[in-house]
């Protein structure tokens, strides 16, 4: 079956332009995920979602970022007055379902690259 | 705060050799824990996991190895491969909520 998509795969931004990044999740996945990796960095976790409710925003960085996942599937991050910090990779994930003492394995989409200029 | 860690930013190998990769934690809630490997422009690719209540967990080639005591885990790869060459990431995870923490990441390089 299909993975994890991601697109833009590359997206490149003017600074103080918005961008929205989309992820489709592995069908039937009731939990995504957004991280962020910056270069040379390991990936850090930005929010989560089961099916459409934000469960955890901890990790956006500031209130420009904002993510939704209106209908349980796609997702959206988007990123308002982009700033050159923002560049990194963005990484969506998906799980078949969490539940307490039970750990399903989180696939990986390829990312979108952000460059802010 | 890095809550994962990888000390080793690169490990070169020989084809057919052992590979041996190591990471270290500081969160003593985490109590899954788990390896990705990355190849350029793709997404992290699991590859195997251990729960805190184990100490070694093995699939085929790839064996992890958790000391809970030490607060270190590593994962093992035996007989190395050129295909093993890749950048190798540990992850972890608390029981409430799946969100990862991961290290910086390992290249592995293997040589034929």
């Amino acid at each position: 079956g299909a993975g994890v998509s991601q697109s833009p795969r590359y997206k490149v931004a003017k600074r103080g332009q918005d961008v929205a990044l989309r992820c489709d999740p592995i069908s039937g996945h009731v939990s995504l995920f957004w991280y962020q990796q910056a270069l040379g960095q390991g990936p850090e976790f930005l929010t989560y979602f089961q099916n459409e409710a934000q469960l955890d925003k901890s990790g956006l960085p500031s209130d420009r970022f904002f993510a939704e996942r209106p209908e349980g599937s796609v997702s959206t991050l988007k990123i308002q007055r982009t700033q050159q910090e923002d560049s990194a990779v963005y990484l969506c994930a998906s799980s078949l379902v969490v539940q307490p003492n039970r750990k399903e394995t989180q696939y990986f989409g390829p990312g979108t690259r952000l460059l802010v200029l | 705060d890095q809550q994962v860690k990888q000390n080793s930013p690169s490990l070169s190998v020989q084809e057919g050799r052992i590979s041996i990769l190591n990471c270290d934690y500081t969160n003593s809630m985490f109590d899954y824990f788990l390896w990705y490997k990355k190849y350029p422009a793709e997404g992290p690719t699991f590859l195997i996991s251990i729960s805190s209540i184990k100490d070694k967990n093995e699939d085929g080639r790839f064996t992890v190895f958790l000391n809970k005591s030490a607060k270190h885990l590593s994962l093992h790869i035996v007989p190395s491969q050129p295909g093993d060459s890749a950048v190798y990431f540990c992850a972890a995870s608390r029981e409430y909520g799946n969100k990862l923490s991961f290290g910086a990441g390992t290249i592995l390089r293997v040589k034929s």
